[in-house]
């Protein structure tokens, strides 16, 4: 569901599990998806990205997915670790954007050793 | 490659003073963004450059806010006066396209608080 201000939602696994985050997006017309990592007290980073002509993209222990027909994106992390704890937030653009990223309101998550 | 350069890291002022932040993006990026992150929200977009030109500003609320990129390369954002509202982190971002599949690498931000 939809989170106001500081009620993030929020993912918490144990260390070795796989990890799975979901966005929603609401702009039929974006064509390009990003995932960025930001941990406290620094700037978002990024993870991993895909266009609206792929279904899934892999990367290092990341694969992202991306459903055109009900405008979802999902990260899934695979053996999650420690250092993988962060706000995790999906952005998107396209259409007339001029390359400008559109951020949704980011997952919290935290991995337990 | 050096990332991209953001000062202060932090700044307290009281409402109605004045605050400016710097943005030194990565070298060749001709596209630069400011943004607005509120505690616990994602980054809101202010503002966009292209050189030195702006292409995007509809979400920068210009009663207070201002910036410029006069030779394309650094960045001065500026809020006067400041409203108990504008306590956030101010992203700068660049990249090397202005459209299609474009990576924002970020800085680390700069911290406001207004009391």
């Amino acid at each position: 569901g939809e989170s106001v201000g500081l009620h993030l939602p929020t993912l918490s696994v144990q260390e070795g599990d796989n990890s799975i985050i979901n966005c929603a997006y609401s702009n039929s017309a974006s064509d390009y998806f990003i995932w960025y990592k930001q941990e406290s007290g620094k700037g978002p980073q990024f993870i991993i990205d895909i266009r609206s002509n792929m279904d899934k993209r892999q990367g290092q222990r990341v694969t992202v997915l991306l459903n055109k027909t009900v405008k979802h994106l999902s990260l899934q992390i695979a053996a999650t670790q420690p250092g993988d704890s962060a706000v995790y937030f999906c952005a998107e653009s396209g259409g007339t954007s001029y390359g400008k990223l559109t951020f949704g309101q980011g997952t919290i998550l935290t991995v337990h050793p | 490659e050096a990332g991209v350069a953001q000062s202060p890291r932090y700044k307290i002022i009281e409402k109605r003073q004045s605050v400016a932040f710097w943005c030194n993006p990565i070298s060749g990026h001709a596209t630069l963004y400011w943004y607005q992150q509120i505690l616990g929200q994602g980054p809101k977009l202010l503002i966009q450059f292209q050189n030195n030109g702006v292409v995007d500003d509809s979400q920068l609320p210009k009663d207070r806010f201002s910036a410029e990129r006069l030779k394309g390369v650094d960045s001065t954002l500026k809020i006067q006066p400041a409203k108990l509202e504008d306590s956030a982190v101010y992203l700068c971002a660049s990249s090397l396209q202005v459209s299609g599949a474009n990576v924002l690498t970020f800085g680390a931000g700069s911290r406001l608080t207004v009391l």
